[in-house]
């Protein structure tokens, strides 16, 4: 049983589309986060959160705790998006996403 | 400021021996973490420290894998005898305090052959 459930798990998109990933998880947490990583390189993190939304540029991320669900999305999306996209929650460890492998054609 | 810093950043063994990894988080973060990650998959933590304890090693190998933080700063992660289907990513993380946004090093990409 996985704890934190992505989908989709592979997403194709064109230049400039919205694009929206969803999490979805099962355990009681104290905080979100969303993460990113490029093929071949390291892990880094876009957001943490514990309610509602935030946003950095182009990317969004909002979190219903009561449904416990999460949405990150990415206006104007670009090829420089194409990456893993990974959820992972913190109750009383972390739990990970199998994570959503994003590709923008330009 | 300097981010996580991992070494070596690839390995490549044969089965049976011996192989170390290191990691310096970033200065003051208190937690560490050690993860593995298959092609595909996401990071599974292998055991996380709160300054120098090991505060959940429950999913490491321990008939195998062994760690350490000495000081409470840089870690090692160590695997004897590694076996094939150790060949993996390990990854090391740090944050200020546990559930606290993670800053990620680059890896150690491990092959046994």
């Amino acid at each position: 049983k996985n704890e934190v459930e992505q989908s989709p798990q592979n997403l194709t998109a064109q230049e400039g589309e919205f694009i929206t990933i969803n999490c979805s998880y099962s355990v009681g947490i104290s905080a979100l986060h969303w993460l990113q990583q490029h093929p071949g390189g390291g892990i880094v993190s876009l957001f943490m959160l514990s309610s509602g939304k935030k946003k950095h540029g182009r990317l969004i991320a909002t979190i219903n705790i009561q449904e416990k669900h999460s949405s990150l999305h990415i206006t104007a999306s670009h090829p420089r998006d194409s990456a893993v996209y990974i959820c992972a929650v913190y109750g009383n460890q972390f739990y990970f996403g199998t994570g959503t492998s994003l590709t923008v054609i330009p | 400021e300097a981010g996580v810093v991992q070494s070596p950043r690839y390995k490549i063994i044969e089965k049976k021996q011996p192989v170390a990894f290191w990691c310096n988080p970033i200065s003051g973060h208190n937690t560490l973490y050690w993860y593995l990650q298959n092609l595909g998959q996401g990071p599974e933590l292998l055991i996380r420290y709160e300054n120098e304890e090991a505060v959940d090693d429950s999913q490491l190998p321990k008939d195998r894998f062994s760690a350490e933080r000495l000081k409470g700063v840089d870690s090692t992660l160590k695997i004897q005898p590694a076996e094939l289907g150790d060949s993996a990513v390990y990854l090391c993380a740090s944050s200020p305090y546990v559930g606290y946004e993670q800053y990620f090093g680059p890896g150690t990409r491990l092959t046994v052959t």
